[in-house]
């Protein structure tokens, strides 16, 4: 089974909606990072969380990490088409904090 | 301060020959490492290295792979006689200290 499941693996909102993916963990999370990939790309760092109850925000994408650290939810306001793409959390587990392992990630899909 | 540079972005290869990926991590970045990504499939770890030395190298296939990271120079993904279950975007990440970790554009491997 997946260490690192998100949810949903894909979603379609209309331009102007609000939408949250979520990451959820089956172990404890030594750190928790959010990407986003477009199509044939590379990764682009969206934020890092590390402490229980962190949340972050960057322009209209905001990110919390429970307070158990073992799930994430990231949260876009006011989607845009500009916002689609592949959104991917990685994660550092507590005693394996070397490599970063990733959930197989959602795809949004913004309409117009 | 130049981003993760990945050479060659595409690379075609006829099977049983080798590929040579090279990854030229951020300035003062001291870590790297490679996942494979196949289509329609998540990120999967395969190596992480410090300047010469092999720190985690659980997802590497026992065969055909390996992986260095030089005192001077890039860091090298090698697959020796590719076969064509080897196609697929192999990225490259670097960090200072394990912590972030800042992705290549990837580098496309098709094998014919």
């Amino acid at each position: 089974s997946q260490e690192l499941e998100q949810s949903p693996q894909s979603l379609i909102v209309q331009e102007g909606k609000n939408l949250t993916i979520n990451c959820t963990s089956s172990k404890t999370l030594y750190g928790l990072y959010w990407y986003k990939q477009k199509y044939g790309e590379g990764l682009i760092f969206l934020m890092m969380l590390q402490k229980g109850g962190e949340e972050k925000s960057h322009e209209k994408i905001t990110a919390k990490l429970d307070e158990k650290k073992q799930q994430s939810s990231l949260h876009i306001t006011a989607s845009q088409p500009s916002h689609a793409g592949i959104y991917l959390c990685g994660a550092r587990f507590t005693g394996t904090a070397s490599k970063l392992t990733f959930g197989t990630g959602t795809r949004l899909q913004v309409t117009l | 301060n130049a981003g993760v540079m990945q050479n060659p972005r595409h690379l075609v290869r006829r099977r049983g020959q080798e590929a040579r990926l090279r990854c030229s991590p951020m300035k003062g970045h001291s870590h790297v490492y490679w996942y494979r990504q196949l289509p329609e499939e998540g990120l999967k770890f395969m190596v992480y290295l410090q300047k010469e030395n092999i720190i985690d190298e659980s997802g590497m296939p026992k065969e055909r792979f390996s992986a260095e990271f030089p005192k001077e120079g890039p860091s090298i993904l090698r697959i020796q006689q590719v076969v064509r279950g080897d196609s697929a975007a192999y990225f490259c990440a670097s960090s200072t200290d394990g912590s972030e970790a800042f992705f290549g554009q990837g580098t496309r491997l098709t094998v014919v």
